[in-house]
């Protein structure tokens, strides 16, 4: 019954520092997404993945990379953090296939650079 | 760039009150419009959605009215309760992203719902 689990919820890194943000979802869905939400910006979509073993970019790709490990798990890395990535980040999946056309998002990751 | 437009960026309501929210987008290959709502601290959850071939979608309290030569949808929800106070986003699906299910999503609206 857990859905998407994203962790960690919070974190404080160093500019230039690197991190990998970790997203698990239980549901078979086949498609997984990565977004940052700012204020007044909405939701943008870094990068997805239709299925396990394809990976594309999204509006705001720069300065992110990602794996999709397997059907499960879809990682999003920041491997020189900048202030200005700052944010929260939401990992979701859905699955049009099972007719889950909406997304179920994970609880979000609280991101500081300073 | 597809993009969707949502306004207004805030909004406050009497409870009993009926609460507004627009959003426009600018080509017509979007084949999908879910509405989401987020709580503080969490991640948004589908509210409600419509295709374009429906014209309103009503469930409980939340209704969608898509007007599609207009190329606007907004979310109306009636009878306004203090626990309907969040972060209400709009979205679309770009036709052909059926493989995908890519969703563009609106700026988000606050809306806050008075006592």
């Amino acid at each position: 019954n857990a859905g998407v689990t994203q962790t960690p919820k919070f974190q404080v890194l160093k500019t230039g520092q690197s991190m990998t943000l970790q997203c698990a979802q239980d549901m078979n869905h086949n498609s997984m997404y990565w977004y940052r939400q700012d204020p007044g910006m909405g939701l943008r979509l870094i990068y997805y993945s239709a299925s396990e073993g394809t990976t594309d970019k999204g509006e705001v790709p720069n300065g992110y990379n990602v794996s999709r490990l397997n059907k499960r798990e879809f990682s999003l890395r920041l491997e020189s953090a900048a202030p200005s990535q700052t944010s929260v980040y939401f990992c979701a999946s859905s699955d049009r296939r099972q007719g889950n056309y909406g997304y179920t998002f994970g609880s979000g990751t609280r991101l500081t650079v300073v | 760039q597809q993009q969707v437009k949502q306004s207004p960026q805030s909004l406050i309501v009497q409870k009993g009150g009926i609460s507004i929210i627009n959003c426009a987008y600018e080509n017509t290959a979007f084949d999908y419009f879910p509405w989401y709502q987020q709580f503080p601290g969490k991640g948004p959850a589908l509210l409600i959605a419509i295709r374009p071939d429906v014209s309103e979608k009503k469930e409980g309290r939340f209704t969608i009215s898509f007007n599609k030569s207009a190329k606007q949808f907004s979310l109306h929800i009636m009878d306004s309760q203090p626990g309907d106070s969040a972060t209400y986003f709009c979205a679309a699906s770009p036709h052909g992203s059926s493989n995908t299910g890519k969703l563009i999503f609106g700026q988000g609206t606050t809306l806050q719902v008075k006592p």
